[in-house]
């Protein structure tokens, strides 16, 4: 059975880091792109960029581009997704997805606030 | 970005009513589409592929069509638990593009 499964919810402070996984199983791992999704409270669905975890090949939305970093570890069959200083706009539910779409994470909410 | 124009916003109908959503691309992408339905909560769903082939376990009231830049997505007999918010999204390229979402609602 194919399963990503993310880290849990998080609540940080502006300018704070952050990175969250997203882990894979019951597929060939280096084999699929998987990429990030971005919901923001109440608003539609936005992707960020994705990773082939087989050569670490990245890709970003160019919005996204330099506001976050997109990495795996194919070892342990893991994705991420980071921040070097949060904004009170990062404040989202992100999920992670393989690529064909069918398989998404469960999300994992961050929350940046003061 | 290929550019999805989804309409309408949001949309009200009776139970057993025809439903209809259109996603238009801002540039041909083929039959490279997916339509996906998300409830309050959870994570989405993938409902079409390819722009008309239903994915594995979906009920066979939905269905898609379109090629090229105009696309649509119909439920045939809207049922209570088909409330959600309905997303096109488009797989031409790597750089991804989701449609703005329509959410159904109950009248």
């Amino acid at each position: 059975e194919v399963r990503l499964v993310q880290s849990g919810g998080e609540v940080k402070k502006p300018g704070e880091s952050l990175k969250i996984s997203c882990k894979g199983s019951g597929y060939s791992f280096n084999s699929y792109w998987i990429g990030w999704v971005r919901q923001m409270p109440g608003k539609g669905l936005e992707w960020m960029g994705l990773i082939y975890p087989g050569d670490s090949d990245t890709r970003y939305r160019p919005s996204f581009q330099g506001q976050v970093i997109i990495s795996a570890d194919k070892s342990i069959t893991t994705a991420y997704l980071q921040w070097s200083s949060l904004k009170a706009s990062d404040t989202a539910m992100y999920y992670c997805v393989r690529q064909g779409s069918e398989y998404w994470g469960q999300g994992t909410l961050v929350t940046v606030s003061s | 970005d290929i550019q999805m124009t989804q309409s309408p916003s949001s949309l009200s109908a009776s139970v057993g009513d025809r439903v209809t959503i259109t996603c238009q691309a801002s540039q041909d992408i083929d039959k490279y589409l997916n339509w996906f339905q998300q409830k309050p909560g959870t994570a989405p769903k993938l409902l079409i592929y390819a722009a008309s082939s239903l994915a594995t376990g979906v009920p066979s009231r939905f269905s898609g069509g379109g090629s090229g830049t105009d696309f649509t997505f119909t439920i045939s007999s809207l049922q209570p638990e088909d409330i959600a918010t309905y997303y096109c999204q488009q797989y031409d390229n790597l750089f991804l593009t989701f449609g703005g979402g329509t959410k159904v609602e109950i009248k």
